[in-house]
């Protein structure tokens, strides 16, 4: 069965702290997507994750890809209230034309 | 930038009430999709098209959805005879190519009453 599980699912911090959250998926993969989505919007693609060991930095995010664990993770560095949003990791499985998303991680962070 | 736009952006209808939810994918995109994400929950992938067929749906996908390219810009996604649990925002996206980066409509928040 394909699943993503993302952790935690909510998340509450104070500005100019650091913290990371992980997606897990259950199969072979080599493309996993973060997203963001701010409360009753669309899905803005942050970042697309193409091989093991992939990195990609924008701004306080900073999202890698480990195929062999099947895991990413998206870490924010010195968080502004401007991330408070919901993340969502998605992966393309290997062999399925079709996307399969996390449950997503509400992000709210305190000034 | 080209993007997806979707219409319209909210869709108000009567229980058991067909409904229609309109797509322009991007222009030079030959995949296109529909995902749904009820209220507070995870986006959940419906169905996808390619060559003017479904390459693949889901188990939501059922006898009272269908799809269609009515024209070379427009993807639809007709809902038959709508129920309460069909409420949702449903998002279009499409692809350059099979699994390339999918971009999103701004999604189209259906209301079943």
């Amino acid at each position: 069965e394909l699943k993503v599980e993302q952790n935690p699912l909510f998340l509450s911090m104070q500005e100019g702290k650091n913290y990371t959250i992980y997606c897990n998926y259950s199969t072979t993969s080599d493309r996993l997507y973060w997203y963001r989505q701010d409360p009753g919007k669309s899905l803005e693609s942050l970042f697309v994750l193409l091989s093991n060991g992939a990195v990609k930095q924008e701004g306080r995010l900073m999202a890698s890809l480990d195929t062999k664990a099947r895991l990413s993770t998206l870490h924010i560095t010195a968080a502004v209230h401007d991330l408070s949003a919901t993340y969502f990791c998605a992966v393309d499985f290997i062999r399925d034309d079709k996307i399969i998303f996390g449950k997503g991680t509400r992000l709210h962070i305190l000034p | 930038e080209p993007e997806v736009t979707q219409t319209p952006s909210h869709q108000v209808t009567q229980m058991g009430q067909e409904v229609i939810l309109r797509c322009v994918p991007i222009s030079n995109h030959l995949y296109f999709y529909w995902y749904r994400q009820i209220l507070g929950q995870k986006v959940e992938f419906l169905v996808s098209f390619y060559n003017n067929e479904i390459s693949e749906k889901s188990e939501i996908f059922d006898d009272q959805f269908s799809v269609e390219r009515p024209d070379g810009s427009n993807f639809t996604l007709k809902i038959r005879s709508t129920k309460l649990e069909d409420s949702a925002m449903y998002f279009c996206a499409s692809s350059v190519g099979a699994r390339q980066p999918q971009h999103f409509g701004d999604g189209t928040r259906l209301s079943i009453l």
